[in-house]
């Protein structure tokens, strides 16, 4: 069975700063899909990026950026230029390529980050 | 376009008695599934289903239904509730395609006292 590790329950990060939120997982699999979602307090569950286990080139999403590596199976994810709105607890996802998983995620537990002026 | 609805937002139950979490979406997803989110455990998948009158079991599903009579709809029965159910619920669906997005309601919290 696959983890999804986040090893940071928390992270502060001030207004304007980069901040990095780490995950680590563990899989069997050669071809899979990695993703962060971010859950503010309203509790509703935004895909923030997403990476393909088979693509190199590390995703990008405006101000959103991941460090992919596949052979250290870790995906962590940048956050430039951090804003108010960016503070929300964050999860690290991963599902499987195979047919039939598309509905199926494990994810991690999740880091709280505080965004401070 | 409403996306995938849950109801209720919110229910407290007393131990032993039932109720269902319905979930519908609107978007023609073939795929669809519940997950409880418990403090410090992130979010654990209960239930899937790949199409209609087809579901499996999650990581969680000791003391939960699921039937799949539409595409649009995936409810979730709690047969007889117990103080360990008190979570928050979310429904999500996808499509079947290589990059399946999952597309997640508001949630339901729950519980159970």
């Amino acid at each position: 069975a696959q983890t999804v590790t986040q090893s940071q329950p928390e992270m502060s990060v001030q207004e304007a700063e980069t901040v990095t939120l780490s995950c680590t997982y563990d899989t069997s699999e050669s071809d899979y899909y990695l993703f962060w979602y971010k859950q503010p307090p309203s509790r509703q569950m935004i895909l923030v990026i997403r990476q393909e286990a088979y693509k190199q080139q590390n995703a990008t999403e405006n101000r959103f950026s991941v460090n992919f590596q596949k052979a250290a199976k870790s995906f962590s994810l940048k956050i430039s230029d951090s804003q108010l709105g960016d503070a929300a607890m964050y999860f690290c996802a991963y599902r499987s390529a195979r047919a039939g998983t598309a509905s199926k995620l494990t994810f991690g537990t999740g880091t709280r980050l505080q965004v401070t002026l | 376009n409403a996306g995938v609805t849950q109801t209720p937002k919110f229910q407290v139950l007393k131990t032993g008695q039932s109720m269902t979490l319905q979930c519908a979406q609107d978007m023609n997803h073939e795929y669809m599934s519940w997950y409880r989110q418990d403090p410090g455990m992130g979010l654990r998948l209960i239930h899937y289903s790949v199409g209609a009158g087809i579901t499996d079991q999650g990581e969680v599903p000791n003391g939960y239904n699921v039937s799949r009579s539409t595409t649009e709809d995936f409810p979730l029965r709690l047969l007889s509730a117990a103080p360990s159910q008190t979570s928050v619920y979310f429904c999500a669906s996808s499509y079947s395609g290589t990059f399946g997005e999952l597309f997640f309601g508001e949630g339901s919290r729950l519980t159970v006292l």
